[in-house]
């Protein structure tokens, strides 16, 4: 089955922008699979912030936002914040019979 | 509120069986998909299995196939996973969750030792 591949770690400053993205070792990544991208802060239970490539939650903080870049989902934050510090996962659905997790990235904001 | 409450965790020696059970409110179970997520001990997240609507259609990645069985009882709003054949790598926080809504239990935890 597919592998999917995330940074394992990205740091950003406070304020700043940074990219988090999802690559299948299937080929690219399009809007058929569905992107998922979910935030898991220590302790806690996974949320889902994003679906179906860009769709946001009520709860999702508009600085985060989704889309497709070069064959790969992204997760775009603009002005991190502390807060923001957590586990990201991506998550790709291959023609709705079998799902796979990203690796995660672990985003530091410092 | 849409609360989903997990139970059926615990320890259980190789080769052995499980069976977890997600309880569901707030929401109109009966109407949507659901999944089951796991999270082995500083791990990341690993899809586990889902089931339509009706419990007609059941997916599972071949790490857990023939091994687990998802079902669902929508008269009693619950969710189950039976495990049978345990691994020491099932050993996880077990979560039912419907993604798309970001509807997410809190976990049962299950450890697979002797």
């Amino acid at each position: 089955q597919a592998v999917v591949t995330q940074e394992p770690s990205l740091t950003v400053s406070p304020g700043g922008t940074v990219t988090l993205t999802c690559d299948s070792s299937t080929g690219a990544v399009t809007s058929g699979h569905s992107p998922y991208w979910f935030q898991q802060k220590p302790g806690q239970a996974p949320r889902t912030l994003i679906y179906d490539t860009t769709k946001k939650h009520s709860w999702t903080p508009a600085r985060f936002s989704g889309s497709l870049l070069g064959g790969k989902a992204a997760l775009i934050l603009s002005g991190a914040r502390p807060e923001d510090e957590a586990d990201y996962y991506c998550l790709l659905s291959y023609s709705g019979v079998f799902w796979v997790f990203g690796g995660g990235t672990k985003l530091t904001v410092l | 509120e849409v609360q989903l409450l997990e139970s059926g965790g615990g320890l259980v020696q190789p080769g052995g069986s499980l069976r977890l059970s997600c309880v569901a409110s707030g929401f109109t179970f009966s109407g949507y998909s659901m999944t089951w997520v796991r999270q082995a001990p500083g791990k990341g997240l690993e899809w586990v299995s889902t089931i339509t609507d009706d419990g007609g259609t059941t997916y599972y990645p071949d790490s857990v196939k023939g091994r687990f069985a998802i079902s669902r009882d929508n008269s009693k709003n619950t969710l189950y996973l039976q495990m049978n054949s345990l691994r020491a790598e099932d050993t996880a926080m077990y979560f039912c969750a419907k993604l798309r809504d970001d509807f997410w239990g809190q976990g049962t935890l299950v450890t697979v030792s002797s």
